[in-house]
């Protein structure tokens, strides 16, 4: 089955840092990528949508100069976390879409998480 | 606007009981996707089902049986004879046919099984 990677899992940086994280799909390409945030016991909530070869495109209010997102390759998204605070402490998700030859994929598959502590 | 209400925050049973999870959505369009999502303490997501706006047959799988009815705009989640494994937080989540992949989450049920 289609396999979404995160790395790293686990991170714990001290404020005012940037931190990186990564997404990959294993064996498939994603046209399509999506960055989820999630904070303990709550919902998943959106954060952008990141398309190969285009910039990103940011839910409201979330801030595009803090929160940057590339997505340089069909496999690879990064989110990078800019002069983290204590309040961007949480549980980031992504999820990749397949591209199809000719057509569109409606399935989606999510990758296991970075939770990210900052300090 | 898309929306999905989980009126359950959290659900405790013992083992052996049968739990159903409810699902509310709001939409207007006439094709959109649902699905069901299990998140263990582990935090990773894992994929249950999809339906389709077109599909309003029930689905079974094993212990697992849903009920989407869109009289009621409801995708209900029943597990039968439920088990401590099955501790954990479970998300509705719904997707228009016409935006690739986003996803509209519930807030979710937390679900406990007791021994």
């Amino acid at each position: 089955g289609a396999v979404v990677s995160q790395h790293p899992s686990r991170v714990i940086c001290k404020s005012g840092t940037s931190v990186k994280i990564e997404c990959r799909s294993l064996d498939f390409q994603a046209t399509t990528m999506f960055w989820y945030r999630q904070f303990p016991k709550q919902s998943l909530m959106l954060m952008a949508t990141s398309n190969e070869g285009s910039k990103a495109t940011y839910e409201q209010g979330v801030e595009k100069d803090k929160f940057l997102i590339n997505h340089a390759s069909l496999t690879l998204s990064t989110l990078t976390v800019t002069s983290a605070h204590p309040e961007d402490s949480s549980f980031y998700i992504c999820s990749a879409v397949p591209g199809l030859a000719g057509g569109v994929s409606y399935e989606q598959y999510f990758g296991p998480g970075t939770r990210l502590t900052v300090t | 606007a898309q929306k999905v209400t989980q009126a359950q925050t959290e659900i405790s049973v013992v083992e052996k009981e049968d739990v159903t999870l409810d699902c509310v959505y709001e939409t207007r369009d006439t094709t959109y996707y649902l699905f069901w999502y299990k998140q263990p303490p582990s935090g990773e997501l894992v994929f249950l089902i999809r339906r389709n706006s077109f599909d309003e047959q029930n689905e079974i799988s094993g212990r697992y049986s849903w009920n989407f009815q869109k009289s009621t705009s409801s995708f209900n989640f029943t597990i039968t004879a439920s088990q401590v494994v099955d501790s954990a937080v479970y998300f509705c989540a719904l997707s228009r046919g016409s935006t690739l992949g986003r996803l509209y989450f519930g807030r979710g049920t937390q679900l406990t099984v007791w021994p």
